[in-house]
């Protein structure tokens, strides 16, 4: 019974398209969030939601843009995708942060 | 500078050895600390909490030393599963926000 599902796994698309990830928690969170992992393995946060309102949204571009239809669900949109949007995506969730988070197996995202 | 300190590695050891990775921060009003598990294509784990009396999990010990500001994980008799990242992560400014190291790489030999 998986406690913090992200979809698809991977994806593979060409410069310009727009995608989305979507990540669903059955684990009864208050907050999620958005990482992205680079080629250099580093986690960098983008987005935080708590209770669907955005309370964490770092320098990220405009083209990415999170949507938390109810406190379980936080889905990640990218427009006009670019060869540099090429990562590893983690969705994961807390209660609080200083119990850890929990994350998602990872989207693997590749632009061609 | 970074949030986040550790170094790269890689370490490698052979099966038995302990090791020891150390990790700085450089928030002084940082709360919380944990240490996290990544393994090749996998999503990060956690591995433990980091209490500032220090604390063990089998033949896993972290310490905090607010003083210095690091953190450090402790692994005795390694194993050859014990091959994988070690990634150092703080609560930096109390909000719902981990700032993540970039890693220390272990791979257990034997």
């Amino acid at each position: 019974d998986t406690a913090v599902s992200q979809t698809p796994k991977y994806l593979v698309t060409q410069m310009g398209n727009d995608k989305s990830i979507k990540c669903e928690q059955n684990l009864g969170h208050d907050t999620m969030y958005w990482y992205k992992q680079d080629s250099k393995k580093f986690l960098k946060i983008m987005f935080s939601y708590n209770n669907k309102e955005l309370i964490i949204n770092e320098t990220v571009p405009n083209r990415f843009s999170p949507k938390s239809p109810d406190k379980a669900h936080l889905n990640l949109h990218i427009n006009s995708l670019e060869l540099g949007d090429s990562a590893v995506y983690f969705c994961a969730s807390s209660q609080f942060s200083n119990y850890g988070y929990t994350f998602g197996s990872g989207t693997r995202l590749t632009v061609v | 500078r970074k949030e986040v300190e550790q170094d790269p590695g890689p370490f490698n050891v052979p099966e038995g050895a302990t090791v020891a990775f150390n990790c700085t921060y450089s928030n002084s009003a940082s709360q919380s600390f944990f240490w996290y598990r990544q393994d090749c294509r996998k999503e990060p784990k956690l591995l433990m909490s980091v209490y500032s009396s220090g604390n063990e999990d089998g033949r896993f010990t972290a310490q905090l030393n607010r003083a210095s500001q690091y953190i450090s994980l402790l692994i005795r008799d390694s194993k050859l599963s014990d091959s994988a990242t070690y990634l150092c992560v703080v609560n930096v400014d109390g909000a719902n926000n981990l700032f993540f190291g970039t890693g220390t790489r272990l791979t257990v030999i034997p």
